[in-house]
C-alpha cells in the first residue's frame, strides 16, 4: 500500500520556469492538501481540496494553482517560479471529515524538495 | 480562532530522561487536537489523536499526550527518551467547523543526547 506519493522528489528551477508537481493517494480519500514547509514557520497551507473537481486556497496560495480532474490525483503547479517558493512542498490526504469538523488525522507524502535559483 | 504555540523551538533530553514537548492551543469550540513526527526527510507520521473519547491518549513508540481543557494544553510526553526519537515534532488542531482545514504548530525538534 504505497500511501500518498509525490513527484518529483527533487527539482531545481530557474526563475520563471513553470512546473508541475503530482500527488496521488490510493486510500480513497476525499480530502488532500498542498502545504509548504519553511525553517521555524511550520506548515502552511497552499491549496486544498474536498473532492474531485472541487479546490479552494489556503493560507499562502499566491503564485500556486491546482487541479483535481482525478479523486486520487491532487496537481500543484508553478506558473512562473520566484526564489521565494524554494521550499519542501507537502501533500497530504484524509477522509470526510464529519459535520465539516477536520476530526480524520492526514496522511502525508514524504514532500518534494524544490530549488528556485 | 484557531491557533497552535508550541513552546521552544529545540529540546534537548538525555537517552532514558523523560521527554516532555508542550502544545498549547486556541479554540472556539471542542478541539481535535493531534501529534505528528517528522524524521529527516520524511513526510509527517500521525503519533497520536485526542478526538473527546479520553483525556489521555496513547500514542505509538510509548508517547503520550493529556488534553487539559482548563490550561488549553496538549502536552506530549515519554517517560524514556531513545536515541530514535530524534526528530521534529508537530502539534496541530483542527480548523474552524466547515473549513476542513488544520493548523499547525511550527515544530519543536528533539535532540537526544548519549
Amino acid at each position: 500500500n504505497a500511501g500518498v506519493t509525490q513527484t518529483p522528489k527533487f527539482r531545481v528551477l530557474k526563475t520563471g520556469q513553470s512546473m508541475t508537481l503530482l500527488c496521488a493517494q490510493d486510500m480513497n480519500h476525499e480530502y488532500m492538501y498542498w502545504y509548504r514547509q519553511d525553517p521555524g514557520m511550520g506548515l502552511r497551507l497552499i491549496h486544498y481540496s474536498v473532492g474531485e473537481g472541487t479546490t479552494a486556497k489556503g493560507e499562502v496560495p499566491d503564485g500556486y494553482n491546482v487541479s483535481r480532474l482525478k479523486k486520487q490525483n491532487f496537481l500543484l503547479g508553478l506558473e512562473s517560479a520566484a526564489p521565494s517558493q524554494t521550499s519542501v512542498y507537502f501533500c497530504a490526504s484524509s477522509y470526510h471529515n464529519r459535520g465539516g469538523v477536520s476530526n480524520q488525522p492526514q496522511h502525508f507524502g514524504d514532500g518534494t524538495r524544490l530549488s528556485i535559483l | 480562532a484557531q491557533s497552535v504555540t508550541q513552546l521552544g523551538s529545540h529540546v534537548s533530553v538525555s537517552e532514558g530522561a523523560l521527554v516532555l514537548l508542550r502544545c498549547n492551543y486556541s479554540s472556539s469550540v471542542p478541539p481535535y487536537l493531534f501529534w505528528y513526527v517528522q524524521y529527516p526527510n520524511q513526510g509527517l507520521q500521525l503519533l497520536l489523536k485526542y478526538t473527546s473519547a479520553a483525556t489521555l491518549v496513547k500514542g505509538i513508540n510509548g508517547f503520550e499526550a493529556e488534553f487539559k481543557k482548563s490550561e488549553t494544553s496538549f502536552h506530549l510526553t515519554k517517560p524514556s527518551a531513545h536515541m530514535s526519537d530524534a526528530a521534529e515534532y508537530f502539534c496541530a488542531v483542527s480548523g474552524p467547523s466547515g473549513t476542513y482545514k488544520y493548523i499547525f504548530g511550527t515544530g519543536t525538534r528533539l535532540k537526544v543526547l548519549a
